[in-house]
C-alpha cells in the first residue's frame, strides 16, 4: 500500500478558486477520485478519473492531474461547498487508499 | 434510484463480534462490486473490504482474518461480519457501491448513511 498526502487546510473566500491537491508516488499509473464530505453526511463522489465529473455535481468542480499530483479546483468557491474533501485512488492490491483529507473553509 | 441502508451497529466489548448489513435497493448488489468503509471519530476514510460480482474478496490489513465480507443475492444485501472486535474499530461504517475501471473496483460510486459500531468495555 502506498499514501496520499494532502494538506490538512485550506481558506478561500466566497467567489474565489479553491486548489486542493493530492500527492503519491501511484498516481502517475492510477487514476484519482474525490469526494467532499460535510459534517454528519457521507461522503459524496465529486471527480473520477481525475478530471470527470459526475451528473449532478456542479460544473464549478474540476480536477487535473500532473506527475505525481492531482488537484481538486472549485471556482467561484460557494459558502455551501465549505466541507472535508479526500482524494483517493486504488493499489496494486485490490484495496483502496485514501489521503487525510483537507478541511476547506469558506471565509 | 439507488439507497444503500446499513444496520448493525451499536456497542460491544473488546473480543467480541458484530454483523452489519448493507440493504440495496435500486440495483443488484450480486451483479455489483461492494465495499465497506469506515471512518473513526473525528477521523479519515479508511477502505475495509470489497467483494468482486464473482465472489472474490479482499481486505485491509487492519481488518484481515477478522472481518468477512459477504452478501445474500436473495435479500440483495451486503454484510460484514466483525469478529476479534478492538477499540481502534470503533467507527462510522459505510457500504458503498463501486464503481469499476476496466474490470477493476476503484472508487466508492454510491454511499450508504453509515451506522456507528462502538467498541469498549
Amino acid at each position: 500500500s502506498y499514501e496520499l498526502t494532502q494538506p490538512p487546510s485550506v481558506s478561500v473566500s466566497p467567489g474565489q478558486t479553491a486548489r486542493i491537491t493530492c500527492s503519491g508516488d501511484a498516481l502517475p499509473k492510477q487514476y484519482a477520485y474525490w469526494y467532499q464530505q460535510k459534517p454528519g453526511q457521507a461522503p459524496v463522489l465529486v471527480i473520477y478519473k481525475d478530471s470527470e465529473r459526475p451528473s449532478g455535481i456542479p460544473e464549478r468542480f474540476s480536477g487535473s492531474s500532473s506527475g505525481t499530483t492531482v488537484t481538486l479546483t472549485i471556482s467561484g468557491v460557494q459558502a455551501e461547498d465549505e466541507a472535508d474533501y479526500y482524494c483517493q485512488s486504488a493499489d496494486s492490491s485490490g484495496g483502496r487508499v485514501f489521503g487525510g483529507g483537507t478541511k476547506l473553509t469558506v471565509l | 434510484e439507488v439507497q444503500l441502508v446499513e444496520s448493525g451497529g451499536g456497542l460491544v466489548q473488546p473480543g467480541g463480534s458484530l454483523r452489519l448489513s448493507c440493504a440495496a435497493s435500486g440495483f443488484t448488489v450480486s451483479s455489483n462490486y461492494m465495499s465497506w468503509v469506515r471512518q473513526a471519530p473525528g477521523k479519515g476514510l479508511e477502505w475495509v473490504s470489497v467483494i468482486y460480482s464473482g465472489g472474490s474478496t479482499y481486505y485491509a490489513d487492519s481488518v484481515k482474518g477478522r472481518f468477512t465480507i459477504s452478501r445474500d443475492n436473495s435479500k440483495n444485501t451486503l454484510y460484514l461480519q466483525m469478529n476479534s472486535l478492538r477499540a481502534e474499530d470503533t467507527a462510522v461504517y459505510y457500504c458503498a457501491r463501486d464503481g469499476v475501471v476496466v474490470g477493476v473496483a476503484e472508487y466508492f460510486q454510491h454511499w450508504g448513511q453509515g451506522t456507528l459500531v462502538t467498541v469498549s468495555s
